[in-house]
């Protein structure tokens, strides 16, 4: 299993930036894929998910409204869409492989990351 | 949401000692179908982190025997048998078994 994170960066409060996630040795449209940050020196948060199929996404309160977890399973690809930052969204990416189509409390899979900052 | 909190935050072992993490949830962890989804996972220096156990006490694929969870409800354990060099690092909880998916705060593993 390989996940490659890309597409993180320096941006301004109330700008935009869309991650993906690039992911290899298994069979991706199989399983639920999720999204966890961590911000300098600080602990994990758990960010949003996705079920295999795509039709069913659950968000932390904080992002609701304002980041958007989507895949494209012909690509393996997943992303998270986000706009309106502030700089508490200052943090590490991780792309984590979940479990089966909507198990998504298994984390069993994780990235190396991709850094967002955001500030002006 | 589900508070996870654990304790200790920083655990100075002596290798070859055994250690343990408790991890302590705001609300029973027991989900309707039977299972409880809380996990441990590992995150050492410049390694991507690693998921340890799964449902309070399933090994991973790959992941030592020394390293044990166990537990049940709201109050669930990490157990490491004899610490090795290599264990040094950041052990995080986590429950899976309500959205927002919450982890613990982290506990520091080092060694004395």
């Amino acid at each position: 299993v390989q996940l490659l994170e890309s597409g993180g960066g320096l941006v301004q409060p109330g700008g935009s930036l869309r991650l993906s996630c690039a992911a290899s040795g298994f069979t991706f449209s199989s399983y639920a894929m999720t999204w966890v940050r961590q911000a300098p020196g600080k602990g994990l948060e758990w960010v949003s998910v996705i079920s295999g199929s795509g039709g069913s996404t659950y968000y932390v309160d904080s992002v609701k409204g304002r980041f958007t977890i989507s895949r494209d399973n012909s690509k393996n690809a997943l992303y998270l869409q986000m706009s309106s930052l502030r700089a508490e969204d200052t943090a590490l990416y991780y792309c984590v492989k979940s479990g089966l189509n909507r198990d998504t409390a298994m984390v069993d899979y994780w990235g190396q990351g991709t850094l967002v900052t955001v500030s002006s | 949401d589900i508070v996870m909190t654990q304790t200790p935050l920083s655990s100075p072992v002596t290798l070859g000692q055994p250690a343990s993490i408790s991890c302590r949830s705001s609300q029973s962890l027991a989900h309707s179908d039977g299972n409880t989804y809380l996990s441990w996972l590992q995150q050492r220096p410049g390694q991507p982190l690693r998921l340890l156990i799964y449902k309070i006490s399933n090994r991973f694929s790959g992941v030592p025997d020394r390293f044990s969870g166990s537990g049940a409800g709201t109050d669930f354990t990490l157990k490491i048998s004899r610490v090795e060099a290599e264990d040094v690092g950041v052990y995080y909880c986590m429950q899976g078994t309500q959205f927002p998916h919450t982890f613990g705060q982290g506990t520091k593993l080092e060694i004395k």
